[in-house]
Order: structure tokens, then sequence, then C-alpha cells
């Protein structure tokens, strides 16, 4: 069985560029989760998807939006990218009502 | 490699000991937990989980013990091999939120 994969697994931006990354879940599993690992710190929730609609957001500005599409994959917007944008974000997916999560080997994005 | 945090708290511990990682979690109403394991330029991988209903769980090599009065979990490992050196993290999640909050997570080294 594939486990989640995301892609790219490197992206290099302009400060001020849009960054997309992209998700795709476990085969059979309908919630995706985005989080964002900067260089020094823990996993800081960024957006939970379920059945294609947003059902929690954490404390990023709206620059940071997403989406998730039929086939329960996801993407992730960056806008306006900063500087401290840079991080190695992660996807993971999980069944519905299920809380233990699968992550994915994350997208590092670099701003310069 | 992805370095998953330069500043991380480490224990350092000799090949074959065994290994205690602590963590302090802060939500009174958080009643799920997990460990996760990352190990460098992967995701988190899912080592073990306890509800709250339980102040200790077991799985192979590893414990979890939770102490809801201090709001205090802990992560035991058997005979800790150097496949165990990794990144750990603990995380609270409380029910039908879906959001997990990490912690800053610590860095295990095991010294042969």
């Amino acid at each position: 069985e594939a486990g989640v994969t995301q892609s790219p697994t490197h992206l290099i931006k302009t400060r001020g560029q849009q960054a997309t990354l992209r998700c795709s879940p476990i085969s059979g599993h309908t919630s995706v989760y985005w989080y964002q690992q900067a260089l020094g710190l823990g996993l800081q929730f960024l957006l939970w998807y379920d059945e294609g609609e947003e059902r929690n957001r954490g404390n990023f500005p709206p620059r940071f939006s997403g989406r998730q599409f039929p086939n329960y994959s996801s993407e992730l917007n960056v806008n306006a990218l900063e500087l401290e944008d840079s991080a190695l974000y992660l996807c993971a997916s999980s069944a519905t009502g299920v809380y233990g999560y699968t992550f994915g080997s994350g997208t590092r994005l670099t701003v310069v | 490699g992805e370095s998953v945090g330069l500043h991380l708290p480490t224990l350092s511990v000799q090949e074959g000991d065994n290994s205690i990682i602590n963590c302090a979690y802060s939500n009174s109403a958080s009643d799920y937990f997990i460990w996760y394991k990352q190990e460098s330029g992967k995701g988190p991988q899912f080592i073990i989980d306890i509800r709250s209903n339980m102040d200790k769980r077991q799985g192979q090599r590893v414990t979890v013990l939770l102490n809801k009065t201090v709001k205090h979990l802990s992560l035991q490992i058997a005979a800790t091999q150097p496949g165990d050196s990794a990144v750990y993290f603990c995380a609270e999640l409380t029910s039908g939120t879906y959001k997990y909050i990490f912690g800053t997570g610590t860095r295990l080294k095991v010294l042969a």
C-alpha cells in the first residue's frame, strides 16, 4: 500500500512569489492535514480537510490556504512568500474519525 | 537529510540501555496522546498512542506512561538500538478537534 505522497520534495521560491504544495493521501483516507515544521521548532498545525471541506485551521495568516479535491488529494498554497515561510511542510492523512495520522515525507520550501 | 531541529534537548544513551523521554503537555482537556519518531529526511512515524482513561500502555519495546495530575507523558524504550536514533515528539489532542499540539521534540542519540 502506498503511503502519503507529497510533491515536490524540494521547492525554492523568491520572496513575494506563490508556492503550491501537493499531497496524495493513503487510499481510503478522507482526511488530510497540513503542518509546518520550521527549523528548530516543532510541528505547527496549519489546516485540516475532510470530505472536501476545511474543518479546522491553525493560527496562520490567510495567505496560507488550500483545498481538497474529490479524490481526497490536497493542495496547500502559500501566497506572498516571506523568508520566514521557509520550512518543511508535512501532509498527513487518516480515515474519518481516526485520530492516528500517517505522515508523508514533506516538501522542503526555501524562500530566498 | 533534513534537520528537524538544531537546538533540541538531546538524550544520549548507550546501546542496550533503556531510554526515557519526557514530555509535558499543555491542555488539561486533551484526551488522546501520541508519540512520533522522526528520522532525518522523513516525516514523523507513529510509535504508540494512549487515551486519557489509561495511565500505561505497552508496545513492542516501548511503553508510554501518562500522568494526568501533572500533565506529563513519557516514552520508555527498552534495550535501545542504533536505529532508535531520531527526534521524538509527543502530541496531544482533544477529541473532535483532530488538531494535534506537538511538543518541540527530543533528540535521542544512541552511542555504540
